[in-house]
């Protein structure tokens, strides 16, 4: 149980287009889901926190605008990087947590690779 | 702020070996505790968690909590060359809608 896809795993772009990624929870509901970037060789680093069916929080320095996030469903939110730029070609994963014990456990994606041209 | 702290490592240990992982929690506010492990190039997968004093064991792995001190360990026996990989220590307030706080990771080497 708790698993957490992401798709794409990887994308390459050109820079000032949008790219779109999606994280969902396959086999629960997650009433929560957190978006992270990594850049090599560094910690995960948070970006926003979504809830279902209400604006994401986003962390200081993270431009909303820029990162728009969609918790459309319980099991489905979306990242979308608007106007990429090479400087955003970075890990970016998603985690998602549901409801029971254990419920501040955040199950992990796979993980997006995103390249910006 | 809120800080979890690692040693960056890298943490070499002989196959077969016990390894010994550290952290440390500023937020005495902090009651669940994660580890997850994170192969290069790949997400996080979870380890372990513990909420109470005392030891927890799965498996070849043992989460150590002593909220007193604020610190959390993870143990690894008979370590493996496929347990080369960063840990990653978490920190959570046990309420819903919490956000977890991530250490830097410590990296493990295994040595055949």
């Amino acid at each position: 149980g708790a698993v957490v896809s992401q798709h794409p795993s990887r994308v390459i772009c050109k820079s000032g287009t949008s790219v779109k990624i999606e994280c969902r929870s396959l086999d629960f509901q997650a009433t929560t889901m957190f978006w992270y970037r990594q850049f090599p060789k560094q910690s995960l680093m948070l970006m926003a926190t979504s809830n279902e069916g209400s604006k994401a929080t986003y962390e200081q320095g993270v431009e909303k605008d820029k990162f728009l996030i969609n918790h459309a469903s319980l099991t489905l939110s979306t990242l979308t990087v608007t106007s990429a730029h090479p400087e955003d070609s970075s890990f970016y994963i998603c985690s998602a947590r549901g409801g029971g014990q254990g419920q501040e456990t955040q199950y992990f994606g796979p993980g997006t690779r995103l390249l910006v041209l | 702020q809120k800080e979890v702290e690692q040693n960056s490592g890298p943490l070499s240990v002989p196959e077969g070996a016990i390894a010994s992982l550290n952290c440390t929690y500023s937020d005495r506010g902090s009651q669940s505790f994660f580890w997850y492990r994170q192969y290069s190039g790949k997400s996080p997968e979870l380890i372990m968690f513990i909420y109470s004093n005392g030891d927890k064991e799965d498996g070849r792995f043992t989460a150590q909590l002593n909220k007193a001190s604020q610190y959390v360990s993870l143990l690894i026996r008979d370590s493996q060359p496929s347990d080369s990989a960063t840990y990653l220590c978490a920190c959570g307030q046990g309420a819903a809608g919490n956000k977890l706080t991530f250490g830097g990771g410590t990296r493990v080497l295994v040595k055949p």
